[in-house]
């Protein structure tokens, strides 16, 4: 089965900074690259996703980029905000089946 | 506008009770999960459903079961609660689009076993 890590585990930063969280995998069949923001007491949401056949996907202030022959993608977040203080969690997947593996989430703290 | 909605948002059970988790989506989605989230092991899959009265046991399934009787409803039961069953359960559901696997999910239940 896939092996996800995720790292770091705990994030801190200035507001108006960058943050970038890693994700590595193992299964070489995995085309779906997903990052879920999960807010206190909530469910995870999608917020970027990149299929394998792309480098990079950008959306505003967030950005995922693979690196398919190493096995790993990374969420760039940049000028960041109070508001995105979160859980986050990749999740490859897209497989044999439809299942995500998710990986042990990144708590992100902004600082104001 | 997408919603999975769980039962309950929080659960109180004994050990030793039979419990079932409710879960549906109104999305008409083939696929359907049930998770649970504990601190510092992010999101495990317990048992997951691509179609009607179809399931495949996840990474975790010891201890717990599911049924599917319709396509929008997801059920996951615990049929002896124990302590260690204490814990943030999520459902999430999906559709294959041809370009994303997204899964939406349900605000969670947690659940306690005293």
């Amino acid at each position: 089965g896939e092996n996800v890590e995720q790292h770091p585990s705990t994030l801190s930063v200035q507001e108006g900074d960058s943050a970038v969280i890693k994700c590595t995998y193992s299964d070489s069949a995995s085309n779906y690259f997903p990052w879920y923001k999960q807010e206190l007491g909530k469910g995870p949401q999608l917020i970027i996703d990149i299929r394998s056949n792309v480098g990079e996907k950008k959306d505003q202030r967030i950005a995922v980029t693979l690196n398919k022959t190493a096995k790993h993608f990374s969420l760039h977040i940049t000028e960041t905000q109070p508001e995105d203080s979160a859980v986050y969690f990749c999740g490859p997947g897209g497989g044999s089946n439809y299942k995500l593996t998710f990986g042990k989430g990144t708590l992100l703290t902004v600082n104001p | 506008d997408v919603k999975v909605t769980q039962s309950s948002r929080y659960l109180v059970k004994r050990t030793g009770e039979k419990v079932f988790l409710e879960c549906v989506q109104d999305m008409d989605h083939e696929n359907m999960f049930w998770y649970r989230q504990d601190p510092g092991l992010g999101l495990r899959l317990i048992y997951f459903s691509y179609d009607v009265k179809m399931k495949e046991k996840g990474d975790i399934p010891e201890g717990y079961s599911v049924s599917r009787e319709k396509k929008e409803r997801f059920s996951l039961i615990l049929e002896s609660a124990s302590t260690n069953q204490t814990s943030m359960y999520l459902c999430a559901s999906s559709l294959w689009t041809g370009s994303s696997y997204e899964q939406y999910f349900g605000p969670g239940t947690r659940l306690t076993v005293t």
